[in-house]
Parts: structure tokens; sequence; C-alpha cells
């Protein structure tokens, strides 16, 4: 079985350009979320939708950051316009159940991003 | 945001010595998960704690869920170089929406 696809795995922009991402979560799974991770630290949740609905969507900047999951299956994170503080790898995670503690989150490889 | 704090940040070990690291929060979690992540890599789960107190195996590492369920250790025997990589806990609130993230603590077992 395929695990979570994220595309692109490396992305190198220049500031003030438009970015996206894509997320394919592993079949059958309803929660998809977003996380960004900065070098050292550890991933910070961006988004978290149940099936196509953004059910928690406070932690993402909204004055230049959307996302979309179109049909409840792959998401698309963008970023538009991008500043040089966004650099850092995204991730993509999906699970069965909305209880993310009775269950087990898989993460995709990630999209290292960086704005010059 | 409930806040974990993980230490050590950094640790450097020889194959075959025993290590703990620490995860740590004024908060409460109904659960908390154990992540290893390799470089390049998401982030892949080794355990979830549940019950205060609880204690789980796997393998030579060893997990502990504080008694308040504020706290959690993870305990590696005999540590290999395939242990290597950034450990992770992270705590989900009684919602269980989403987990928050510690900043990790990064393993090097050398040879």
């Amino acid at each position: 079985e395929a695990g979570v696809v994220q595309s692109p795995r490396y992305k190198i922009i220049e500031k003030k350009q438009p970015v996206a991402f894509w997320c394919n979560p592993i079949s059958g799974h309803n929660t998809l979320y977003w996380y960004r991770q900065n070098l050292g630290q550890g991933p910070e949740l961006l988004i978290r939708y149940e099936n196509e609905e953004a059910v928690d969507d406070s932690q993402l900047p909204k004055d230049r950051f959307s996302a979309e999951r179109l049909k409840g299956v792959d998401s698309t994170l963008k970023i538009q316009p991008a500043e040089l503080g966004d650099s850092a790898v995204y991730l993509c995670a999906s699970s069965t159940v909305w209880r993310v503690s009775d269950t087990e989150a898989f993460f995709g490889q990630g999209t290292r991003l960086t704005v010059v | 945001t409930q806040l974990l704090e993980q230490s050590p940040q950094f640790l450097s070990i020889q194959e075959g010595e025993n290590l703990t690291v620490y995860c740590n929060s004024s908060s409460v979690f109904s659960s908390l998960q154990w992540y290893r992540q390799e470089p390049g890599e998401g982030p892949v789960l080794l355990v979830t704690v549940v019950t205060g107190g609880e204690v789980k195996k796997l393998k030579r590492l060893t997990f502990q869920f504080g008694d308040a369920r504020k706290d959690s250790s993870l305990h590696i025997t005999a540590a290999q170089p395939g242990d290597t990589g950034l450990y992770l806990c992270a705590g989900s609130s009684n919602s269980g929406y989403a987990l928050n993230f510690g900043k990790g603590t990064s393993l090097l077992v050398t040879p």
C-alpha cells in the first residue's frame, strides 16, 4: 500500500513568488494534516481536514497561506507571496479517525521549501 | 497551544551505551506519542501512551508516561547506529484533534 505522497520534494523560489505543495493521503484516510517544520524544530500544525472540511486552521497564516482539499482526498497548500521566513519543510500527514491520539498519523516525506 | 519541552536537545553516544530522553509539559495530555524522524523523511510513530504511569516496551526502547500525564521518557538500552535520528514527542489534548510536537532530541549513535 502506498504511503502519503507529497510533491515536489524540493522547491526553490524567489521571495514574493507563489508556490504550491500537493499531498495525496493514504487511501481511506479521512483526516489530513499540514505541518510546517523549521530546521531543528518539531512540526507545527497549520491546518487539519476532516474529509473536505477544514476543522482547524487557527495556526494557518491566512494572509498568505491557503489550502484546499477537494473531494476529501488530495490536498494543496499554497503560499502567495512567499517570504524568506517561509523556508521550511512542509509535511502532510493522514490518519483514519478524527482523534489522532487513537490512531497513527502517517507522514509523507515532506517538501523542502527554500525562499531566496 | 500546549508546550512540550524535550531534553536534551542533542545527544551523541557510542554504540552499546544506554540513554534517556525526556518530554515535559505543564499541561495534562490525554495521550502522548513518540515518533522518530530520519533525515529527509517524515516522522514515524513508535508508540502511543494513554494511561498515567503506563510503561511500554518496544525491543530495546522503553517508554513511560508520567503518573500525572504531563511528562514522558524514552529509554534506549544498548544503543545502535540504527537508532540515530530525531526523536519527537507529541501530545494531544482531551479533544485529541491534533498533535502538538516538542522540538525533538537529535540522537547520534556512533560505532
